[in-house]
């Protein structure tokens, strides 16, 4: 079975700094896709970025972005020039073809003005 | 509709009591997930319905829990007997296969058993 292992509970950072969030993860398969994904006060799920393991690049989008390292299995997130409305939980997810969807505990994130 | 509809949106219900909740995913979505969120913690994976394949339901706490889905449409998760540690959100997500897509949610439904 897939694991998922968020080692940071809780973080906080200055608006406009730049935080990366740790992401570790557990699996034999070969070929899966890892996912971020961001949990407001609102509780509305919304994605933020995934990662295709065969894709040696690192996905980015805008002021996101992960450092995917496979052989290590980690998969962090990083946020740039973060903003108030980053603040949230963000939770990191694993999944393998025909498999659940898997996800880490979560680290809550608060952006300090 | 244009995205996942979870009802009730609140659901307060007394200890013993037994509780439907409905999640009618996005048009086409093959693959459907229920979640257990407790309060401030993580997502608890309870039961992936896709497709015309049996269901994984590993993660059901107790045969208290069940859920189906009707071919690629409506799921109904059934808490019987509610006991206090049911209270928790149920995160209900569709996603359009089984593969890399993203996993789309609904709102949740807040269960609260006095």
């Amino acid at each position: 079975a897939q694991t998922v292992t968020q080692s940071q509970p809780e973080m906080s950072v200055q608006e406009a700094e730049t935080v990366t969030l740790s992401c570790t993860y557990d699996t034999s398969e070969s070929n899966y896709y890892l996912f971020w994904y961001k949990q407001p006060p609102s509780r509305q799920m919304i994605l933020v970025i995934r990662q295709e393991a065969y894709k040696q690049q690192n996905a980015t989008e805008n002021r996101f972005s992960v450092n995917f390292q496979k052989a290590a299995k980690s998969f962090s997130l990083k946020i740039s020039d973060s903003q108030l409305g980053d603040t949230a939980m963000y939770f990191c997810a694993f999944k393998a073809f025909n498999e659940k969807l898997t996800f880490g505990t979560g680290t809550r994130l608060t952006i300090i003005p | 509709g244009a995205g996942v509809s979870q009802s009730p949106s609140n659901k307060v219900t007394e200890k013993g009591k037994d509780v439907e909740l409905r999640c009618d995913p996005i048009s086409g979505h093959t693959a459907l997930y229920w979640y257990r969120q407790r309060l401030g913690q993580g997502l608890e994976f309870l039961i992936y319905f896709q497709g015309n394949s049996a269901p994984d339901k590993s993660g059901l706490p107790s045969d208290r829990f069940s859920a189906e889905r009707t071919g690629e449409s409506v799921s109904t998760l059934t808490i019987q007997r509610t006991q206090q540690e049911d209270s928790a959100v149920y995160l209900c997500a569709s996603s359009p296969d089984t593969w890399n897509t993203e996993a789309f949610f609904g709102q949740g439904t807040r269960l609260t058993v006095v």
